[in-house]
């Protein structure tokens, strides 16, 4: 049972590449979220899903798409990648109802140059 | 709207000496949960607690002890005799059913812990 797994954990982009962050998680949780921390600051959402083919938008989207084909996998795309999208960021999961801290992953750390 | 505040941006203390972290939470929902979590430099997100809104009981876990109260919309958090393994920064956040399952989280407070 590994948990929430992210990758990679470090990425250096240049300013218009694309990227994609991955997280998966093998706890069958049907909730899964994308979150951002900019240094100094908590943590914003940028998507979620509630299940297997079901996205939404959180606090801060823009610049940023997301897919949820299975349960297991919660990929996060930057298509354009500008110096405001360096963060790191958190891929979380939760079971419905279950409203008990979430799994959070080890992170990405992002940095575009 | 769900909104956590964490007024102390930093806190530093001298070890051993007992240190509280404040936190105060707006949300028009009635049942709600309140949660602290760890981030140690290393970066991680550590859980610490989870409360609900319908227990006021103060928790105690070791060095660590929380207060929560709903007349003032707080919920603090006490590290006592601290070690230099607290330092960390820290963070409340809250969950209501109005948030759809999503974890609204506050600013943080690093705190340093001097040897």
């Amino acid at each position: 049972n590994a948990g929430v797994t992210q990758t990679p954990k470090f990425r250096i982009l240049k300013i218009g590449q694309s990227m994609t962050l991955q997280c998966t998680q093998d706890m069958n949780h049907n909730y899964m979220y994308w979150y951002r921390q900019d240094p100094g600051m908590g943590l914003k959402l940028i998507y979620y899903s509630v299940g297997a083919g079901i996205t939404d938008k959180g606090e801060v989207p823009n610049g940023y798409n997301v897919s949820r084909s299975t349960t297991e996998d919660f990929p996060l795309r930057l298509e354009l990648a500008a110096p405001s999208q360096t963060s790191v960021y958190f891929c979380a999961s939760i079971r419905t109802g279950r409203s008990y801290g979430y799994t959070f992953g080890s992170g990405t750390r992002l940095t575009v140059v | 709207a769900q909104k956590v505040t964490q007024a102390q941006t930093e806190i530093s203390v001298v070890e051993k000496e007992d240190v509280t972290l404040d936190c105060v939470y707006e949300t028009r929902d009635t049942t709600y949960y309140l949660f602290w979590y760890k981030q140690p430099p290393s970066g991680e997100l550590v859980f610490l607690i989870r409360r609900n809104s319908f227990d006021e009981q103060n928790e105690i876990s070791g060095r660590y002890s929380w207060n929560f109260q709903k007349s003032t919309s707080s919920f603090n958090f006490t590290i006592t005799a601290s070690q230099v393994v607290d330092s960390a920064v820290y963070f409340c956040a809250l969950w209501t059913n109005f948030g759809n399952e999503k974890l609204t989280f506050g600013t943080g407070t690093r705190l340093t812990i001097i040897p």
